[in-house]
């Protein structure tokens, strides 16, 4: 099955603890994105990737890090530094030759507990 | 940056009803999408439309590229339309998002 496959679907963190978010992709899209949405808002872009070993800040990359060691992988690391990290994360990507549509993942609920 | 704002904000309407929600963008694109967030919170691709005009069913798009803005039709509306209408753009940067229409359908 083609997409984007994002685990685990619900997460729970104590506080001062790393955790890792993972996204995966079968679709041989070049670019990969991490964006973040709170409740009753849009999207706001974490990072993003458009080639392996290299990566770009988005808009809210405080607390957040990030690595692209393969094509199909993009693996979101929320830290202790991140103050408010309870969110609904999706990642996204997309094709930079084919046109620029993108496509999402089915979201990870972070909840810090 | 590109700014995106969508209206009207929140619609509440009756099962079989038509409507129109709008996206204005501040800034020239390559890209723009209209995605429906379910309930579930997936972002559902509806258009692909940086210019021009589309249809699938009773969902149809139109993006007006010189005058920057863009419309979603839904005609005789369902429960199952209900969500969030997410419109995002893009010019050689990654999609900006606006904050969403949330509409919901009434049997």
């Amino acid at each position: 099955d083609g997409g984007i496959t994002q685990s685990p679907k619900y997460l729970f963190r104590k506080e001062g603890q790393n955790v890792t978010l993972s996204c995966e992709q079968n679709l041989n899209h070049d670019a990969m994105y991490w964006y973040r949405q709170d409740p009753g808002q849009g999207l706001r872009l974490i990072y993003y990737s458009q080639i392996v070993n290299d990566f770009q800040k988005g808009d809210i990359a405080e607390g957040y890090s990030v690595s692209r060691e393969k094509k199909e992988s993009f693996p979101l690391t929320v830290t202790s530094a991140q103050k408010n990290p309870t969110a609904f994360y999706l990642c996204a990507s997309s094709s930079l030759s084919k046109g620029t549509e993108a496509f999402f993942g089915q979201g990870t609920r972070l909840t810090v507990v | 940056g590109i700014q995106v704002e969508q209206s009207p904000p929140d619609l509440i309407l009756q099962e079989g009803a038509n409507s129109t929600l709008r996206c204005n963008f501040s800034d020239s694109v390559n890209n723009l999408q209209w995605f429906h967030q379910n309930p579930w919170g997936q972002l559902i691709n509806l258009f692909y439309i940086p210019s021009g005009t589309k249809q699938n069913g009773r969902l149809s798009a139109t993006t007006v590229a010189t005058e920057r803005y863009s419309l979603l039709y839904i005609s005789s509306s369902q429960t199952t339309d209900s969500g969030v209408y997410f419109c995002a753009v893009s010019g050689n940067t990654p999609l900006v998002f606006g904050k969403g229409t949330r509409l919901s359908v009434i049997a």
